[in-house]
This record gives C-alpha cells, sequence and structure tokens, in this order.
C-alpha cells in the first residue's frame, strides 16, 4: 500500500516552460488536493476534485489546471511556469466527508528560474 | 477563507504546556490538526466534528467550539518529538475542501 504518491520530488524549469506534476493514490480516495507552501508559509489550496470528472478552483488556482479522469490521479499542470510559482507542491487525498483524515504526499520540490 | 492559527510561533522547555488557537469567519463542520516536521509532508493528529465527537492521536487534546467556529490544540508536557509547525485545517462542508492556517511552528528544548 503505497498510499499518496507524487513525482518528480525535485525539478528546476525555466521561465515559459510547462510541465505536469504527478499524483497517484492507491487507497480509493474520493477527495484529491493540491497545495502549495511557499518557505516559511502555510499551505495554500490550488484546485481539488470530489471524484473522477469533478474539479473545482481553490485560493490561489491562477497558473494551474487539473483533471480528474480516474479514482488514483490527480495530475497538476503548470502552463506556463513563472519565478512566483518556485515553491514545495503537496498532493493529498482522502475519503469524502468533513470526518476522515488526509493522507499526504512526500512533495515536489518545484524552481523556476 | 483560510482559518486563522495564532500564536505563530512558540518556543517551550520539555515537560511544559502549550496551547494554539485556530479560528474561522465561516460555520464549519470539522477542524483537523496536522503536524509537519521539517522538510516533511504533514501528518495527521486529530479531527474534531461538529457534536463534540473526535478522532486521532492519543497523547494530544484539543477542543472545538462550534459557535464561536474555534479551535484549541493542547500540547501537555511537552516532549523534543513535539517540535514542529502545527497547521490547522477547515472544512466548511460535509464533502467540501480543506483550508489551511498559516501554522504555528513549536519548538522543543531540552
Amino acid at each position: 500500500n503505497a498510499g499518496v504518491t507524487q513525482t518528480p520530488k525535485f525539478q528546476v524549469l525555466k521561465t515559459g516552460q510547462s510541465m505536469t506534476l504527478q499524483c497517484a493514490q492507491d487507497m480509493n480516495h474520493e477527495y484529491m488536493s493540491w497545495y502549495r507552501q511557499d518557505p516559511g508559509m502555510g499551505l495554500r489550496l490550488i484546485h481539488y476534485s470530489v471524484g473522477a470528472g469533478i474539479t473545482d478552483q481553490g485560493e490561489v488556482p491562477n497558473g494551474y489546471n487539473v483533471s480528474r479522469s480516474t479514482t488514483e490521479d490527480f495530475p497538476l499542470r503548470l502552463l506556463s511556469a513563472a519565478p512566483s510559482q518556485t515553491s514545495v507542491y503537496f498532493c493529498a487525498s482522502r475519503f469524502q466527508g468533513a470526518d476522515t483524515e488526509a493522507f499526504f504526499g512526500q512533495g515536489t520540490r518545484l524552481t523556476v528560474v | 477563507q483560510q482559518p486563522v492559527q495564532s500564536p505563530q510561533a512558540v518556543i517551550l522547555r520539555e515537560g511544559e504546556d502549550a496551547v494554539i488557537n485556530c479560528s474561522s469567519s465561516k460555520a464549519l463542520y470539522s477542524v483537523h490538526w496536522y503536524r509537519q516536521k521539517h522538510g516533511e509532508a504533514p501528518v495527521f493528529l486529530m479531527i474534531l466534528l461538529k457534536g463534540g465527537e473526535q478522532k486521532g492521536h492519543d497523547k494530544i487534546s484539543a477542543s472545538f467550539n462550534e459557535k464561536k467556529q474555534q479551535s484549541s490544540l493542547y500540547l501537555t508536557a511537552s516532549q523534543l518529538s513535539y517540535s514542529g509547525t502545527y497547521f490547522c485545517g477547515t472544512v466548511n462542508t460535509n464533502a467540501g475542501k480543506s483550508t489551511f492556517g498559516d501554522g504555528t511552528t513549536l519548538t522543543v528544548k531540552p
């Protein structure tokens, strides 16, 4: 049981490049979400999904796209990377409902130069 | 809208107690608490639900005032292993999104 797996762990991009951060979970969780964490700061919700085919915006969605074609996978796409997107990105998943704990991936540390 | 945590940072000696607070401007279904060690992912501690139910860590206690939309995490007889950043997360609907506060950094010294 792998839990939540994020790839890659580290990435350096040039300004204007695009890339996809991968997130996969094997716990059959309906709810998946992406957060970014800037140094010394909290977790900011980018996008979330309550099931396959359903996504919605969080607090800081600009510059990011998501899709959810399967229960297991929830990739995050950076359309045109900017230095302001330098951050650590965490994917999390949980069963739907207010009473369920979230499981986090180990994070992707992204640097945009 | 994200919840507000206080204080931002706490420094303790082993064995001392601390309280971390979390408040929201919206009605809440639940409050979640997580701890993050430096360079690691957040790890679940507790969930507090409307109606008083709690799930989670057996050595950490917390409260949830539904009317005031506030929660407090109580760390008693702190240990070195308690050091880290504590986040509260709030869920505003039964199936809805989780937003987090900015965190409280706890440092426990010998």
